[in-house]
């Protein structure tokens, strides 16, 4: 079955960098363009980008501009978000989502928190 | 790109039927038929309800249905259980962009 499996938890301090990973399996990973959301504590849902599975191309929201950089590894069918000079406001969950399909298949990874405390 | 407006909170008696609202502009849910509600419980990933304003994805009860008249899209869920309780976020493709909404949270009385 179509599953995205996302790295642990991340405890950093700001001005830290970190770089979260999301595992693809069950479908065939460049098909796809991954997204990328964010939820801050007790916050909605926050659209930051996707990254083309299949050229690399990535599209970042106006927001997520800058410090956040999506790649991939295509040979471990893996996208990562690394985040750079971390600030308070970063700490959130990060999911990490699969492009929904003409039959409305999806898949989301469970979520990475971030925390950056210092 | 600003998020799509939900209303803050909706609720209904078990049976009832709820409605959500997901306003925008002509540059996102007015301009294209990509319109997605997602289900939300505390501390849970985000599930697909509906996909391209409408559709159903398999699994999901028919009690969930969508739509869409101008800008504005809606969801409605029929028959409200108790297991219905949870966030409902709309989102929309925005012309090479997505954008989310600000999340209603579903009480059933």
């Amino acid at each position: 079955q179509v599953q995205l499996v996302q790295s642990g938890s991340e405890l950093k301090k700001p001005g830290a960098s970190v770089k979260l990973s999301c595992k693809a399996s069950g479908y065939t990973f460049t098909r796809y363009p991954i997204h990328w959301v964010r939820q801050a504590p007790g916050q909605g849902l926050e659209w930051m980008g996707c990254i083309n599975t299949n050229t690399g191309n990535p599209i970042y929201a106006q927001a997520f501009t800058g410090r956040f950089v999506f790649s991939l590894d295509t040979s471990v069918s893996t996208t990562y978000l690394q985040i750079s000079s971390l600030k308070a406001e970063d700490t959130a969950i990060y999911y990490c989502a699969r492009e929904i399909d003409t039959d409305g298949g999806d898949s989301w990874g469970q979520g990475t928190l971030v925390t950056v405390s210092s | 790109q600003s998020a799509l407006t939900q209303p803050p909170s909706a609720s209904g008696s078990p049976g009832q039927s709820v409605t959500i609202s997901c306003t925008g502009t002509s540059s996102d849910v007015g301009g294209y038929n990509y319109v997605s509600w997602f289900q939300q419980h505390p501390g849970k990933a985000p599930k697909l309800m509906i996909y391209e304003v409408s559709k159903r994805p398999s699994g999901v009860p028919d009690r969930f249905s969508g739509s869409k008249s101008g800008n504005t899209a809606s969801l409605t869920v029929s028959g409200l259980q108790a297991e219905d309780e949870a966030d409902y976020y709309c989102a929309s493709y925005a012309g090479g962009s997505n954008v989310f909404g600000t999340g209603t949270r579903v009480t059933v009385l």
